[in-house]
């Protein structure tokens, strides 16, 4: 089955612009989770939707936002960039915990660069 | 709040030795751990995980890993390694009720020819 797609793979953006960040998840899986990796601050989580809904969100501030649509689908934003949003935004998606093939799946990730 | 700990930013290995990887997770009550590798430009890759069955992991290309509560380890291992082995190598952890995975700072592994 295909796995966990972002798009786009490379943007360039200029300081103070807006981004959309896209995923589809795996099909079937309802969680979705965005982390933002830098060479400075690792791996770092932003938020998990499921079934629409935000569980769960990690101290970023309030210009990363995301969402979740009927089909899994999601999409993160970021407002008013600053060179220090350059970094890979990776996707995960889940099935439920207890399930035999239960685990987080990565796509190959956005990487955005703020100039 | 968990936290995981990666001895060793990088290591370095001939091809064919063993391969031994550490991670350390903070929490009293076992999380469930993965173990990830990443490629130049790539997405996290899974390569094995522990959702408190087994406590000996197999994964995928030869690895695997064994839990130990009484050290809060999760330490991967390969017996021989392989220069497709060169990589960054991250821990994580995710406890219960938290849809967040915890990632250690990862290592980045060599392999000497």
């Amino acid at each position: 089955k295909a796995g966990v797609t972002q798009t786009p793979r490379y943007l360039i953006k200029t300081r103070g612009q807006q981004v959309t960040l896209s995923c589809s998840p795996i099909s079937g899986h309802r969680s979705v989770s965005w982390y933002q990796q830098t060479p400075g601050q690792g791996l770092q989580f932003l938020f998990e939707y499921f079934s629409e809904t935000q569980r769960n969100k990690g101290n970023f501030p309030g210009r990363f936002s995301g969402r979740q649509f009927s089909n899994s689908r999601s999409e993160m934003n970021v407002s008013t960039l600053e060179l220090g949003d350059s970094a890979l935004y990776l996707c995960a998606s889940s099935s439920i915990p207890g399930q035999g093939n239960y685990g987080y799946t990565f796509g190959s990730g956005t990487r955005l660069t703020v100039v | 709040a968990q936290s995981v700990t990666q001895l060793g930013s990088h290591v370095s290995v001939s091809e064919g030795a063993l391969v031994l990887l550490r991670c350390n997770y903070s929490s009293s009550v076992p999380p469930y751990l993965f173990w990830y590798v990443q490629y130049p430009n790539q997405g996290l890759q899974l390569l094995l995980k522990y959702t408190s069955a087994a406590t000996l992991v197999k994964g995928i290309n030869g690895f695997e890993a064994e839990f130990k509560k009484s050290e809060t380890s999760f330490h991967l291992t390969k017996p021989s390694a392989h220069m497709s082995d060169a990589a960054e190598y991250f821990c994580a952890a995710l406890n219960f009720g938290n849809e967040k995975l915890t990632f250690g700072t990862g290592t980045r592994l060599t392999i000497i020819p």
